[in-house]
């Protein structure tokens, strides 16, 4: 069965220092993954996603993510934290063939200026 | 860019209540999704649409039914709500069926049920 994983309910970082928000995954085959975002009273958007190739995948407003296939790790990153980015986040991932995607259960960030 | 509408924002029902809600994506995009979120739960899906008037049941799909007759149109309907349905329920799309679609969510409507 396919599940996501994402240890911390909350990341505390301050504004400039470089944030990682951890997500792992189990499923069969290959994983396609993917980052979302949710603003307050917003619903969520896409981040960036890993498909195949590169293992390190950059995306909107200046996230990137590695995939590793050995840990089954697909970690969210920023070189340098903006108060902005304080959110909600989603690891997602689909495989082995289903038409469903399985969300974590979000990560949520609080910069501190 | 998608833009992915619903009905309400936030809506008010008695238990018992049929309650609609209605999602309209304007991107021609063949999969509609509707998901509830409750904390620390994240998203579940309830039910998913490949193609008009096709449907397939989610993880959650006991007290809701679905409509989509046309192909920008996805309806969630709860039949006869209950409290424990009060929660925030969001609806998405995406392009096409294969595994590496991203999915466009819409605002959300947070329904609370009295």
């Amino acid at each position: 069965a396919q599940s996501v994983a994402q240890p911390e309910d909350q990341v505390n970082v301050a504004e400039g220092n470089p944030l990682t928000v951890k997500c792992t995954y189990s499923v069969s085959g290959n994983p396609y993954l993917f980052w979302y975002v949710q603003y307050p009273n917003r619903g969520l958007q896409f981040l960036l996603k890993y498909i195949t190739g590169d293992n390190l995948v950059k995306g909107s407003y200046g996230f990137e993510a590695e995939f590793n296939k050995s840990q089954t790790s697909f970690h969210l990153k920023k070189p340098s934290a903006l108060v902005s980015d304080s959110a909600l986040y989603f690891c997602a991932v689909r495989g082995g063939g289903g038409f469903k995607t399985i969300f974590g259960a979000g990560t949520r960030l609080f910069v501190k200026a | 860019d998608v833009k992915v509408t619903q009905s309400s924002r936030y809506l008010v029902k008695r238990t018992g209540e049929k309650v609609f809600l209605e999602c309209v994506q304007d991107m021609d995009h063949e999969n509609m999704f509707w998901y509830r979120q409750d904390p620390g739960l994240g998203l579940r899906l309830i039910y998913f649409s490949y193609d008009v008037k096709m449907k397939e049941k989610g993880d959650i799909p006991e007290g809701y039914s679905v409509s989509r007759e046309k192909k920008e149109r996805f309806s969630l309907i709860l039949e006869s709500a209950s409290t424990n349905q009060t929660s925030m329920y969001l609806c998405a799309s995406s392009l096409g069926p294969g595994q590496q679609y991203e999915q466009y969510f819409g605002p959300g409507t947070r329904l609370t049920v009295t």
